[in-house]
């Protein structure tokens, strides 16, 4: 049981590349969530899916656009990568009504 | 809308002594919830508890305690006689109960540095 993964743990881009993150869960979780952690900001939501072939926007969504395709997967894609999103990205999941979030163990990106 | 307030952003202690990280939140809802997690120098969050807002009864967990007010709308946790492995990034989270996908309004987190 890996519990949540993410691939990969680190990445430097360079302006305007594109990239994908990729989240995988093994719990049969029906939600999952990305959010970046900036230095004294604590992590914001930049996208959530509540199910299989659904997705929602969060609190900086700009940028940045997601997919779910089947159940256990979630992906983050930049499409032309700025230096503002230099940040360390979270992925978790989590089971019907308010239970607590599982969290992967981050990927550190570096945009030049 | 949902907010939560971590006004300490760093805390110094020697180990042994107690210490007390404060979260105050605001929300509209009268069903919400309320959790803690740590993110030690290793870079992974652990969760540590969860709270609803109809329980007020405190919570002890060996040397972590949780004091839930909701007359002040504030979370508190105290862990007493910190040790080193207790250095992290403490962070208080909220989930209001209408809110969809049940979304988590983190705080900024409290920097806790506990020296030998």
């Amino acid at each position: 049981n890996a519990g949540v993964t993410q691939t990969p743990k680190f990445r430097v881009l360079k302006t305007g590349q594109s990239m994908t993150l990729l989240c995988a869960q093994d719990m049969n979780h029906e939600y999952m969530y990305w959010y970046r952690q900036d230095p004294g900001m604590g992590l914001r939501l930049i996208h959530y899916s509540v199910g299989e072939g659904t997705t929602a926007k969060g609190e900086v969504p700009d940028g940045y656009n997601v997919s779910r395709l089947k159940k256990q997967n979630f992906l983050l894609g930049l499409e032309s990568a700025a230096p503002s999103q230099t940040s360390v990205y979270f992925c978790a999941s989590k089971g019907q009504g308010h239970n607590e979030q599982f969290f992967g163990p981050g990927t550190r990106l570096t945009v030049l | 809308a949902q907010k939560v307030t971590q006004a300490q952003t760093e805390i110094s202690v020697v180990e042994k002594e107690d210490v007390t990280l404060d979260c105050v939140y605001e929300t509209r809802d009268t069903t919400y919830y309320l959790f803690w997690y740590k993110q030690p120098p290793s870079g992974e969050l652990v969760f540590l508890i969860r709270r609803n807002s109809f329980d007020e009864q405190n919570e002890i967990s060996g040397r972590y305690s949780w004091n839930f007010q909701k007359s002040t709308s504030s979370f508190n946790f105290t862990i007493t006689a910190s040790q080193v492995v207790d250095s992290a990034v403490y962070f208080c989270a909220l989930s209001e109960e209408g809110t969809s996908g049940s979304r988590l309004t983190f705080g900024e987190g409290t920097q806790l540095t506990v020296n030998p």
